[in-house]
């Protein structure tokens, strides 16, 4: 197994849209289900959003209103827009695979004005 | 009330056994719901431990010592993680997780610190 590698703005103002791309190999990205999950050391880790291998997606209702995970399988990568960020999207945010039985190696975002 | 509860620290001395509670809030039943497990090393990112449901259904995942194991205890409501004969190298931090109302739920933790 390959570890997937994801990158992004790592530093964005109060009410821009946070972007991260989360790149697959060795395997096909209509083999599972991916997801986006955020860790902060206040909220720990949450969830935030799933893409299946049809494109069906799936959202935490806590983030649904300003979330969009979509994926591009000829190039085998999955993305995630979280837009109109506050101090409270401060998180590091991984990609993971299935179950989480596979994780991205994090990526610290800041939303700082 | 959180969906999943986790006690903050858990100390154990090496070659004990630990043991891992996840408690579920009162009307959501354990029995009808598998319980993941992670574990967490500072600076990297979770690490899957395995899934338990009952005996007949659990999942551990490749390279995970069978150390490791899950279990259910339904007078607490609680999914169990057991850790037995630990070492140093078990110092980390445990994530349960379950599937509820449309979405993956995250326990708070357990910093387990072997001393």
């Amino acid at each position: 197994q390959v570890r997937p590698q994801q990158w992004g703005a790592g530093l964005l103002k109060p009410s821009e849209t946070l972007s991260l791309t989360c790149q697959v190999y060795g395997e096909s990205l209509r083999s599972y289900y991916w997801s986006w999950i955020r860790q902060t050391p206040g909220k720990g880790l949450e969830w935030i959003g799933e893409i299946s291998y049809s494109g069906d997606t799936n959202y935490n209702p806590s983030l649904k209103s300003r979330v969009t995970i979509s994926s591009d399988t000829s190039k085998n990568y999955f993305s995630l827009n979280l837009t109109s960020v506050t101090a409270a999207d401060t998180a590091v945010y991984y990609c993971a695979r299935g179950e989480f039985d596979l994780w991205g190696q994090g990526t610290t975002v800041t939303v700082s004005s | 009330q959180a969906v999943l509860t986790q006690p903050a620290s858990l100390s154990a001395s090496p070659g004990a056994s630990a043991s891992l509670t996840c408690a579920l809030r009162s009307g959501i039943n354990v029995d009808s719901n598998s319980i993941y497990w992670y574990q967490q090393k500072a600076g990297s990112p979770p690490r899957y431990l395995l899934r338990y449901n009952s005996d007949s259904d659990m999942h551990q995942d490749s390279g995970v010592p069978s150390r490791f194991s899950g279990s259910k205890d339904a007078s607490a409501n609680a999914g169990i993680l057991l850790i037995s004969g630990l070492h140093s190298a078990d110092e980390a931090d445990y994530y349960c997780m379950i599937w509820h109302s449309s979405a993956w739920v995250f326990g708070g933790g357990t910093k387990l610190t072997v001393l």
